[in-house]
């Protein structure tokens, strides 16, 4: 497809369980972001990869949170220890990976509910 | 504090009117300025930016951002139903990666 593509769109989990969200970027796009967006917070950085590396991972709220891009492309988040408070939406993002007002491509998010 | 701040709503009008959307900031060393439309279920989509201070007009669409003030606006014009959706203001550094996004303001357009 021609946008970002994210699996699973919806994900039902029990407290205490491991879950991991898929994001494939758009073919070409070097940067890739992890945004999470909660109910009254916005949209909350977590992590940002510059191919297969992330600069910038300092938006992680805890270690149970990891990320990894493998190929420049796929990338995977994984909760490890799921909380309640971890239930939100989780987006993703790729842009062309250039300085200045940089346009990001969004997927339409996974939709954790950790019960 | 947050470092963006915006009004979440919800904002009700009726089609046609002027709409208004505001965001305000703390951090003096952000110099780009976006504008992201999301619509329900689905990721946010970039609908302005613009670099410093100054306007900037597309269509129905007007984005201004007053540094001295660290205050920044979104107006529409003549507005429609289709244009019901949430709007965040996003800012972002001359270096580095990150945007910042304001809370997001949900806007209804009423036929």
């Amino acid at each position: 497809g021609a946008g970002v593509s994210q699996s699973p769109s919806n994900k039902v989990t029990e407290k205490g369980k491991d879950v991991e969200l898929r994001c494939d970027p758009i073919s070409g796009h070097t940067a890739l972001y992890w945004y999470r967006q909660s109910l009254g917070q916005g949209l909350e950085f977590l992590i940002y990869f510059q191919g297969n590396s992330a600069p910038d991972k300092s938006g992680l709220p805890s270690d149970r949170f990891s990320a990894e891009r493998t190929g420049g492309s796929v990338s995977t988040l994984t909760i490890q220890r799921t909380q309640q408070e971890d239930s939100a939406v989780y987006l993703c993002a790729s842009s062309l990976g250039r300085q200045g007002a940089e346009k990001l491509f969004f997927g339409s998010g996974t939709q954790l509910s950790v019960l | 504090q947050k470092e963006v701040e915006q009004d979440p709503g919800p904002l009700s009008v009726p089609e046609g009117a002027i709409v208004s959307l505001n965001c305000t900031y703390s951090n003096s060393a952000f110099q780009y300025f976006m504008w992201y439309r999301q619509y329900s279920r689905k990721g946010p989509e970039l609908l302005m930016y613009t670099y410093s201070s100054g306007n900037k007009e597309d269509g129905r669409f007007t984005a201004q951002v007053d540094k001295s003030s660290k205050y920044i606006s979104l107006f529409i014009r003549d507005s429609q139903p289709s244009d019901s959706a949430t709007y965040l203001c996003a800012m972002k550094e001359t270096s580095g990666s990150r945007l910042t996004f304001g809370e997001g303001t949900q806007l209804t357009v009423n036929p």
